[in-house]
């Protein structure tokens, strides 16, 4: 089975400076997805950034990015130029197809809590 | 993209009833996915809904507790029944578009007292 680790439970960082939140995760799996959602007091999941295993570059959403390590099965989100808008709860997520067509799994860790300082 | 509507938003129900929870996908889709997100924690699949066919549910969770229909490719409800005070949770429904990500309803916050 797959599991998602967030090891820090609760971050916080002054508005315009940088943050990264960590991520590791265990598979056997070669081909699946990785995500990092946030989940804002509002309750509605939005995707802030995704990335294909098979990809060796690192996805970029804007102000977003993401360091993806394969082999030591890592995928740490880093924020820049933080924004008091980012506050929120952030859960990494894996996905890999199980069995035939179009069924996934979905395995969310635990969430970091983010809060952004004026 | 999909646009998913969840609907109730919240709830305040009595121990004992059952609520349904409806979500309307605007486009078809295969699978349909149920969370429950208890206070303060992560994501936890209750079952996956496929169209035609009975849900299969994650261990812990049974069919009785949570009955869930499929009518179409693009709606499905999840029931939770004979509540009792530990069913107070945010259940979010969900799709995945082949090779995008998973998409969300907003939520429904229910608290049974």
């Amino acid at each position: 089975a797959q599991t998602v680790t967030q090891s820090q439970p609760e971050m916080s960082v002054q508005e315009a400076e940088t943050v990264t939140l960590s991520c590791t995760y265990d598979t056997s799996e070669n081909n699946y997805y990785l995500f990092w959602y946030k989940q804002p007091p509002s309750r509605q999941m939005i995707l802030v950034i995704r990335q294909e295993a098979y990809k060796q570059q690192n996805a970029t959403e804007n102000r977003f990015s993401v360091n993806f390590q394969k082999a030591a099965k890592s995928f740490s989100l880093k924020i820049s130029d933080s924004q008091l808008g980012d506050t929120a709860m952030y859960f990494c997520a894996f996905m890999k197809q199980v069995g035939g067509g179009s069924n996934y799994k979905l395995t969310f860790g635990k969430g970091t809590l983010l809060t952004v300082n004026p | 993209s999909a646009v998913i509507s969840q609907k109730p938003s919240r709830d305040i129900c009595q121990r004992g009833t059952s609520l349904t929870i409806q979500c309307q996908v605007d486009s078809q889709v295969t699978m349909m996915f149920w969370y429950r997100q208890q206070p303060g924690q992560s994501l936890t699949l209750i079952a996956t809904a496929n169209q035609g066919s009975e849900a299969t549910y994650e261990s812990g969770f049974v069919i009785d507790k949570f009955p869930i229909s499929r009518p179409n490719l693009t709606f499905s409800t999840l029931t939770v029944s004979n509540m009792s005070p530990e069913d107070s949770s945010i259940y979010l429904c969900s799709v995945v578009r082949l090779d995008t990500e998973a998409f969300f309803g907003q939520g429904t916050r229910l608290t049974v007292v």
